[in-house]
Order: structure tokens, then sequence, then C-alpha cells
């Protein structure tokens, strides 16, 4: 199975700051590679896919980049509703794996 | 409305069997590739079934395979999810999803990342 390592497990930032989350698979997924967001008691919501596109309705703060094994998630400037949980998931080989989550926290 | 609601979730003790259900509206069933994902309390996603547009191709979890079996009724935009032989570690909240379809640059035919949700069914296993 591929495993797919997120970290840091936890950022705290300011309003306005830049976030960057990272997830790394222990075998190369070209770029098939989606980022999630989950709220509390929410389903998740896709945000990126094929590692770098934007999902239809999400906005430009958000961007994805990296191939292969390594990739990061950033959110440009800090919403105060970006408070969530992000994941990440790979769908280059049978199972569809889930990375374990970094959770934004807004100060 | 693109909308995926699911139903069937509930108490159920070791050993016992759950349906899950998924009504999908506002898009036909038979057009994408349909998933199952749980979340166990306070921790992470994990994918636990697949089932193609036509029904026909079927994928499942280690964890999962031999107990649990994704269907469709296309008649009634309905994607399932029979449960047997239910464990505590079964315990979560269980999602449908719908994949995105898309051709890659070759022309072959892909499936992306999972694009619609539901609200989920929660799935307790305990005595």
């Amino acid at each position: 199975d591929i495993v797919l390592t997120q970290s840091p497990a936890t950022l705290s930032l300011s309003p306005g700051e830049r976030a960057t989350l990272s997830c790394r698979a222990s075998q190369s997924v070209g770029s098939f590679l989606a980022w999630y967001q989950q709220k509390p008691g929410q389903a998740p919501r896709l945000l990126i896919d094929d590692a770098s596109n934007r999902a239809t309705g999400i906005p430009a703060r958000f961007s994805g980049s990296g191939s292969g094994t390594d990739f990061t998630f950033t959110i440009s400037s800090l919403e105060p509703e970006d408070s969530a949980v992000y994941y990440c998931q790979q769908r280059m080989n049978w199972p569809l794996t889930f990375g374990g989550g970094t959770k934004v926290e807004i100060k | 409305e693109v909308q995926l609601v699911e139903s069937g979730g509930g108490l159920v003790q070791p050993g016992g069997s759950l349906r899950l259900s998924c009504t999908a509206s506002g898009f036909t069933l038979t057009s994408y590739a349909m998933n199952w994902v749980r979340q166990a309390p306070g921790r992470g996603l994990e994918w636990v079934s697949t089932i193609s547009g036509s029904g026909v191709s079927t994928y499942y979890s280690d964890s999962v395979r031999g107990r649990f079996t994704i269907s469709r009724d296309n008649s009634r935009n309905t994607l399932y999810l029979q449960m047997n032989s239910l464990r505590a570690e079964d315990t979560a909240v269980y999602y449908c999803a719908r994949r995105t379809n898309y051709y890659d640059s070759s022309g072959t035919a892909r499936w992306g990342a999972f694009d619609i949700w539901g609200q989920g069914t929660m799935v307790t296993v305990s005595t």
C-alpha cells in the first residue's frame, strides 16, 4: 500500500499568514494526488486534484504543487474560515489511501 | 442540485449486519464510479470500496474484503453497502462519494478524485 505522510500534524497561524502543508508518498504517485478540507461535523470537500488543479469554485488562495513523492499544499493568505483538517489522497494504486491529516488552526 | 444522501446507519452488535444506502440526485449514478469512505471517531479518512459506473468492477480495502459488498440499483439511482460480520473496528461515519471522470492525454478514460460527498451515516458496532 502507498503510505502518505502529512506534516506538520498541526499548524497554528494568524489570519493573512501563509500556510504550507506537506504530503510525502512512500512511492511515486505521479500527479495522482488530491487535497481535501474537512471542518468539524462536515463531510470532506475536494480542493485540489491532479496535484495542482483547483476544483470548481475553490478560491485562488488554495494551491497545490509537486509530483512523484513530494507534494505541497498552500493557503496563500489564511482566512478565519480556513480552520479545518486537510487531507491528501492518492489514486495511483489500489487501495486508495489518505494521509493522516494536518490540522490548521487560526489564532 | 447534485447531492448524495446516505441512510441506514445505527447501532449493531458485533457479528451483526447492516445495509447502508446512498441516494443520488442531480446526476445519473451509472455515469460515475461510486465509493464508500469511512472515518472512525476522531480519526482520519479510510477508503472502503469502489464500484464502476457499469457495476461490473468492484474494489475493496483489505479490512472489509469478504465481509462488505458494494452494489447499486440504477433504477433507484442508489448505491448500497452491505456490511456483514461487523466488528468494533468498523465503527465509523460512512460517507458515499462520487469520483470524477476524465480522459487523459492519451485518450484513456480515468477516474479522478472524490468530488461529491454525502453527509455521512454513523455505524456503531457495540454490545
